[in-house]
This record gives structure tokens, sequence and C-alpha cells, in this order.
């Protein structure tokens, strides 16, 4: 079975540039969610898709921050301008509908904002 | 509110003795709990998952984790570590109404030889 796909795996950029960090869930998988780890720190929930709608986003800085997804499948997460403060791992994972089944990871995209 | 937290941001063993991470959660509904692994490099791997069946939940790699109602734990143990089990563990509560998941902290586990 093929896993969660993200892309880059790393990407150096200055503050003030954007970037954008690409996922592909596992096929047949409703549910998205991004998530944004900092050193040292558990991963935090960003924004959470059912399909192609967005369920929970309350902690997505919406200034700076944007994620869509295409027909319920891949996703995109963005950042424009960047800041110093959000070299992070952004995790991509999927599940199946519903609460009570498992999530499946992504490796990750490591930002480092210089 | 949901919460967990992880009680030791770090925890070390000698290879061959009981690994145990703590874990107390906060849920005003009948939680859904899981643990995952962080190896360096790694993606997050399930460890186990709690889903109101068994109390005591076995998992992978001789994992298993206990839910305590009355204490809001949800505890992992390992009988024996092995040098492989040094990784990142997070403990994780989903709500149950929406499958958000949220994260604690983190424990670092270091395996001594």
């Amino acid at each position: 079975e093929a896993g969660v796909a993200q892309s880059p795996r790393y990407k150096i950029i200055e503050k003030r540039q954007s970037v954008a960090f690409w996922c592909n869930p596992i096929s047949g998988h409703a549910t998205l969610y991004w998530y944004q780890q900092i050193l040292g720190q558990g991963p935090k929930l960003l924004i959470q898709f059912q399909n192609n709608g967005v369920v929970d986003d309350s902690q997505l800085p919406k200034d700076r921050f944007s994620a869509e997804r295409l027909k319920g499948v891949d996703s995109t997460l963005k950042i424009q301008p960047a800041k110093l403060e959000d070299s992070a791992v952004y995790l991509c994972a999927s599940s199946l509908e519903g609460s009570l089944v498992r999530a499946f990871f992504g490796q990750g995209t490591r930002l480092t904002v210089v | 509110a949901q919460s967990v937290t992880q009680l030791d941001s770090h925890v070390s063993v000698s290879e061959g003795t009981p690994v145990l991470l703590r874990c107390n959660y906060s849920s005003s509904y009948s939680p859904s709990l899981f643990w995952y692994v962080q190896h360096p490099n790694k993606g997050l791997q399930l460890l186990l998952k709690y889903t109101s069946a068994a109390t005591l939940v076995k998992g992978i790699n001789g994992f298993e984790a206990e839910f305590k109602k009355s204490e809001t734990s949800f505890h992992l143990t390992k009988p024996s570590a092995h040098m492989s089990d040094a990784a990142e563990y997070f403990c994780v509560v989903s709500i149950s109404n929406t499958g958000k998941l949220i994260f604690g902290q983190g424990t670092t586990l270091q395996v001594k030889p």
C-alpha cells in the first residue's frame, strides 16, 4: 500500500519569501490533515479537510498561511510571506472518514527560514 | 476541552529493562487514544490505539498501554527495552465528533547499552 507522499523533503528560504508544500494522501482517504511540528514540540494541527471542505482551520495563521485540496485528493499548503518562526517540519496525514480510525503520516517537509 | 499531557519530556533506560512512558488526558467525550513513535528523519508511526474496546491494548514491537478512566491515564509500557526503541513518543487524543488529533509534547526515550 502506498503511503502519504510529501514534497519537497527539505526547503530553505529567506524570510519574506513564499513557499509551497504538496501532499498526496492515501487513495480513498477522505480526511487530510496538515500539522506543524516545531523542534522539540508535538505536532500542532493547522488545517483538516474532509474531502475538499475545511473541517477545522482554527489554528491556521490565515494572514500568511493558505491551504487547498482540489477535487478532494491532493493538497497544497502555502506560506507567504515566511517568517523565521515558521521554521518547522510540516506533516501531512490522511485517514478514512471517521474519528476512530488511524491516521497515516507522511515523512514531512523540513522548512528552514533564514 | 480535550488535551493530553505527557508527564516526562525525557526518559532514559538501560537495554533490557522495562519502559514506562506516562500520559494523562482530558476529554469531555469518551476518548480515542493513540501512541505514535517518531524515529529521527522518519514519519510518525502508529504503535497502538484505544477505541473503547479492551482497556489493555497491545501494539507493535512489544509495546502495550492500559486505559484507566478513573485516573484519566494511558501509559505506554514495554517489558524489555531494545536499542531500536530509542525515539520520540507521542500520546494523542482524538476528538470523537471531528476526528481532530491532539498531540502531547512528546517523550524522548533514550536506551543505554
